[in-house]
């Protein structure tokens, strides 16, 4: 099954523990991204690659850091999380071979205290 | 990328036709309009797309105005599951142009399908 999985779904963590959230794609897709869901503030791009070893910042990439060493994951790394990093977090991925849709992750909701 | 503008809100009766307006008046002449959906807390799942003629699936029609800086998503009979934020963006379709690596998805429109 075609799918975008992403990990760990629920996170509850501290200021400063660093934390990784893994977004891995079946599809062989070549474009892959991250979003941040905030109540009133809809979908905001954090980062975004397009192929491996190529990325780039979005609207909101301060606190983020991302790598792109293999296709098929692309990881968000926090390394010192902070309380407004709180957010409802997406990952997507989109195909040269398809029609530009982008599909989704279910979502990784992280908490820092 | 274009900015899209989308209402804030929407209602709906059940059975009856959703016509959602989507405004991008500064749309380029390869961008694609794309028209996704998040129900809940759920990622947000692709709906319909088009260039600058009508398009229909399973799930909805899409039609753009002639002069591409505007258009509308209609679905036909909606649903209490069709109860959804809605999101209108455009970008190229593929990998042409530089737009097509930053996204912006903005607030979308709340659609309530009522019974």
């Amino acid at each position: 099954e075609a799918q975008v999985t992403q990990n760990p779904r629920y996170l509850i963590t501290v200021t400063g523990k660093k934390l990784t959230v893994t977004c891995s794609q079946n599809m062989n897709h070549e474009y892959m991204s991250w979003y941040r869901q905030d109540p009133g503030l809809g979908l905001r791009q954090i980062y975004y690659s397009m192929n491996v070893e190529v990325t780039d910042k979005g609207d909101v990439p301060e606190g983020y850091k991302v790598s792109r060493k293999e296709k098929r994951n692309f990881p968000l790394i926090l390394e010192s999380p902070s309380p407004n990093q709180t957010s409802l977090y997406f990952c997507a991925s989109s195909g040269q071979r398809n029609t530009g849709e982008l599909f989704f992750g279910e979502g990784s909701r992280l908490t820092v205290l | 990328d274009a900015k899209t503008t989308q209402p804030t809100s929407m209602d709906c009766a059940e059975g009856r036709a959703a016509n959602l307006p989507c405004n991008h008046s500064t749309i380029s002449g390869n961008e694609y309009v794309y028209w996704y959906r998040q129900i809940h807390s759920q990622g947000p799942q692709y709906i319909i797309h088009g260039l600058k003629n009508n398009e229909t699936n399973e799930m909805a029609s899409l039609i753009i105005t002639e002069d591409r800086k505007s258009s509308t998503l209609i679905l036909p009979h909606a649903t209490l599951r069709d109860t959804a934020v809605y999101y209108c963006i455009v970008r190229v379709e593929g990998f042409g142009g530089t737009s097509y690596g930053k996204l912006t998805f903005g607030q979308g429109t709340i659609l309530t399908v009522h019974p």
